[in-house]
């Protein structure tokens, strides 16, 4: 089945520095992948659609330039959440389907989640 | 873009007991989707539907697509602590419903 691994699964960070989550797909090439955050006892909020070989398109109200995504290749899709300051501490994880097959009978898989603390 | 509107937002039964959580849209969806999180995880895939008036069931768990794919249900039927989770729908732009924390008391 659909493998998605996502480093690293938990982070502390001082206040002011770069953090960068990596989210691959093991066993298949995944054209698309989406990128949440998660409050504690929230829902999954959806930051941005990440696509292979251009830009991450971002939800509204998500800055661009402080949550930055690069999706260089069909398996690996990072974000990076720069200047990290302690309203950023969250639940992130990331998801991708098989392409040409959308969610179909298999759904999209999740990553594990990184669970990032700045302090 | 499209909202998806899920209630309850918690659910607390006995175990055997019935569980129904409801999602709601404003818009019409291609397709509606379903998926578990289990406290400290990740969202697990369930099922998807795709057509009006679709209803599909995995042992215990009855999924329904409404007639005008406005809305849906999850249905589980004699609930096991083994349900405990949250339950979230997602549209067909793959933006989450609030999601159903379900507890369950042995």
């Amino acid at each position: 089945g659909a493998v998605v691994s996502q480093h690293p699964s938990w982070v502390i960070c001082k206040s002011g520095t770069s953090v960068k989550i990596e989210c691959r797909s093991l066993d298949f090439q995944a054209t698309t992948m989406f990128w949440y955050r998660q409050f504690p006892k929230q829902s999954l909020m959806l930051m941005a659609t990440s696509n292979e070989g251009s830009k991450a398109t971002y939800e509204q109200g998500v800055e661009k330039d402080k949550f930055l995504i690069n999706h260089a290749s069909l398996t690996l899709s990072t974000l990076t959440v720069t200047s990290a300051h302690p309203e950023d501490s969250s639940f992130y994880i990331c998801s991708a389907s098989r392409p040409g097959q959308g969610a179909s009978n298999y759904g999209y898989t999740f990553g594990s989640g990184t669970r990032l603390t700045v302090v | 873009g499209q909202q998806v509107m899920q209630i309850p937002q918690y659910q607390h039964v006995q175990e055997g007991e019935d569980f129904t959580t409801y999602c709601n849209s404003s818009t019409t969806l291609s397709n509606i989707q379903w998926y578990k999180q289990r406290p400290g995880g990740h969202p697990v895939f369930l099922i998807q539907l795709v057509k009006s008036g679709e209803v599909k069931k995995q042992k215990r768990l009855t999924f329904q697509f409404g007639e005008a794919k406005k809305n849906s249900s999850l249905h589980i039927t004699a609930t096991q602590t083994t349900d405990v989770g949250t339950y979230f729908c997602v549209g067909n732009d793959m933006r989450f419903g609030a999601g159903t924390r379900l507890t369950v008391k042995p």
